[in-house]
């Protein structure tokens, strides 16, 4: 079965204080990984997608990174603003004409000043 | 360019009514897709459409009906509704299935 796992659910940070959140992934062919952004109240907002094990990307203080199984989000020197929950999700091959994203549960960020 | 809108913002039903909840993307995309999302659960997919005039059902269609009769609107039935369906919902749309995809605002339900 498909299935997208996000670790830990909840992380509180110090500003200043860099770390890393996970998504492991089990799926029949991988076409693309997504990172969004949701704050409070509303819908996600897309930040990176990744195509294939080895690739980075990076805007401001975010930078991801794909393995076979597994994509990390790393945070540098966070700020109080990075606050949000971030979602990961995967795309597979399918046989349709088209398919949507398989979502995690999402982790948690706080960063306290 | 608005973007993913949606409407309404928030509304409250009672058991057994219906109603349709509005998406509207002026981005040109052929993909648009309605998503639910529940306290601690991941979104899951309702139904998707890949152009005017087709639709296919997602992970958790029940009780939900869809229609595609533009590129740019695609709107979220929900006949006799239940408690079940106290979620948020997500309209969202994308040029492909493995390209960003953009999110609305959400709609806020609440079935009682």
């Amino acid at each position: 079965e498909d299935q997208v796992t996000q670790s830990p659910e909840a992380l509180r940070l110090q500003e200043g204080e860099s770390s890393s959140l996970n998504c492991s992934y089990t799926v029949s062919g991988l076409r693309g990984l997504f990172w969004y952004r949701q704050d409070p109240g509303k819908g996600p907002e897309f930040l990176f997608t990744l195509y294939s094990a080895g690739e980075e990307k990076e805007k401001e203080r975010l930078k991801a990174t794909l393995t076979k199984k597994e994509s990390f989000l790393h945070i540098t020197a966070p700020k109080p603003e990075d606050s949000a929950t971030y979602l990961c999700a995967v795309q597979h091959r399918s046989q349709g004409s088209g398919t949507a994203l398989i979502f995690g549960k999402g982790t948690t960020l706080s960063v306290s000043s | 360019n608005a973007g993913v809108t949606q409407t309404p913002k928030f509304r409250i039903l009672k058991i057994g009514q219906s109603m349709t909840l509005q998406c509207t993307q002026d981005m040109n995309h052929n993909y648009m897709y309605w998503y639910r999302q529940d306290p601690g659960m991941g979104l899951k997919l309702i139904y998707y459409s890949v152009g005017a005039g087709i639709t296919d059902k997602g992970e958790v269609p029940n009780g939900y009906n869809v229609s595609r009769s533009t590129t740019e609107d695609f709107p979220l039935r929900l006949e006799l509704a239940a408690p079940s369906q106290t979620s948020v919902y997500f309209c969202a749309s994308s040029y492909g299935p493995d390209r960003e995809t953009y999110f609305g605002p959400g709609t806020r339900l609440t079935v009682t």
